[in-house]
């Protein structure tokens, strides 16, 4: 099946920071989309991005499929995104499998 | 009315018990799934359903049981679980296999004691 990857494992910024997260997978995909867990276990969604680049207030992502990875970034970060980000893929086998998150910290 | 709702969000329970996991989906979707998310693990993959059926059976223990007995639901039923099963359980659902976003329930977090 297909691997994903994420860098890093665990970021500690302080708020107002700027941050990127990576998702590297092995394979071509279908679906790939980007979560935030919060601290109460929730799986949010923050993007459905196959390809391309979204905006979402301080947040965007992009994706670059013929090269395997995407990217999610985060602007002027507040203690509220502080929890897990996970990547999820799914490609011909339609089953989708998660990285193993990013793990933030955000401190006033 | 939240797209997918999971109860009970806490349950507690002996290795001898017999308890279920319930989902349901408000969204239309065809395709459900339950996840299993141990601490420190990423999560793992349980069950997939497409249209009712079965379609994805991850090598689990028969002591987890899915039932999907239409599109809008699914549970997991559990007996003569363990320890080690202790986790929080996450069910989702998409539009269909492959296609369009997984959106997931709130989680049921599960101790055996």
């Amino acid at each position: 099946g297909i691997q994903v990857e994420q860098s890093p494992p665990d970021l500690i910024l302080q708020e107002g920071a700027n941050s990127t997260l990576r998702c590297n997978f092995s394979d071509s995909v279908n679906n790939l989309q980007w979560f935030h867990q919060n601290p109460w276990g929730q799986l949010i969604n923050l993007f459905y991005i196959p390809s391309g680049t979204k905006q979402n207030g301080r947040l965007s992502a992009t994706t670059v499929a013929t090269e395997r990875y995407s990217l999610l970034y985060i602007s002027s970060s507040q203690t509220t995104d502080s929890g897990v980000y996970f990547c999820a893929v799914a490609g011909g086998s339609y089953i989708p499998t998660f990285g193993r998150g990013t793990s933030l910290i955000v401190h006033p | 009315e939240t797209g997918v709702t999971q109860t009970p969000r806490h349950l507690v329970m002996g290795m001898t018990n017999k308890k279920s996991l319930k989902c349901e989906q408000h969204l239309g979707h065809n395709a459900m799934y339950w996840y299993k998310q141990s601490a420190k693990k990423p999560l793992e993959l349980m069950f997939v359903y497409s249209l009712e059926e079965r379609v994805e059976n991850n090598s689990v223990p028969s002591r987890f049981s899915p039932e999907c007995p239409n599109s809008s639901h699914l549970f997991l039923h559990l007996h003569t679980l363990q320890p080690e099963d202790s986790a929080l359980y996450l069910c989702a659902s998409s539009q269909a296999l492959n296609t369009g976003e997984l959106f997931f329930g709130e989680g049921s977090r599960l101790t055996v004691l």
